[in-house]
């Protein structure tokens, strides 16, 4: 299985203010995701980050608001942008682990937007 | 589109009751099946899985029997214990596609 560490594991922020979350992978990986997790909902599938590529954004996530960058295979970073208050979630990294259809989950980083 | 049914919660138990927390799902093959914990203030952890019909996957005393016939992935533990108070996930996913969870049941135990 793979070790993911997120950083921060969790912050206060203000409405309008941005926040950067990293995620860092023990080992390298083709495909990174970034999932939110709602208070008390299940997970959504926020984008899937490619090394090499612009990140590809699922149905009612845009780049504008959700800035991703790859910059190796261990590395990713997901930026929230302008943040409002119904931005206030978990944002958890995920990576395939040695079999392909084997997701790990980072620690997750918790975000109170006031 | 494929998609996860799980049994809603919350489900409060006393310690060493059995526990089962139902899971259907829906898709047009057969998928890779998995349930997922979340601890308290943490990030999800992989319980266990199964990759086809009639696959168990077993993991700290936790159990789940890949059903083709009912498209079900049922967990169950006969003997439930405090610290195993936590949100649970079943989900499923086909090849490198990905992951489709369920909304998740909160379960408590009570000393």
């Amino acid at each position: 299985s793979a070790v993911i560490s997120q950083k921060p594991s969790r912050d206060i922020c203000q409405r309008g203010t941005s926040l950067t979350i990293q995620c860092q992978v023990d080992s390298q990986v083709t495909m990174m995701f970034w999932y939110r997790q709602q208070p008390g909902q299940s997970l959504t599938l926020i984008a899937t980050a490619n090394q090499g590529s612009e990140a590809t954004y699922e149905s009612g996530f845009v780049i504008d608001k959700f800035p991703i960058s790859r910059p190796n295979l261990t590395f990713s970073t997901l930026t929230v942008s302008n943040m409002s208050p119904e931005d206030s979630s978990i944002y958890l990294c995920s990576v395939y682990g040695d079999n392909s259809y084997e997701q790990y989950f980072g620690p997750g980083t918790r975000l109170t937007v006031t | 589109g494929d998609s996860v049914t799980q049994m809603e919660g919350p489900v409060t138990l006393s310690e060493e009751a059995f526990l089962t927390i139902n899971c259907t799902y829906t898709a047009t093959g057969y998928p890779s099946l998995f349930w997922y914990v979340q601890y308290p203030g943490e990030g999800l952890q992989l319980l266990l899985k199964a990759t086809k019909a009639d696959d168990k996957g077993s993991n700290k005393g936790f159990e789940a029997t890949y059903r083709k016939e009912t498209t079900s992935f049922h967990l169950e533990k006969g003997s439930v214990q405090v610290s195993d108070s936590a949100v649970y996930f079943c989900a499923l996913i086909f090849g490198n596609e990905k992951l489709t969870f369920g909304t998740g049941t909160r379960l408590t135990i009570i000393p």
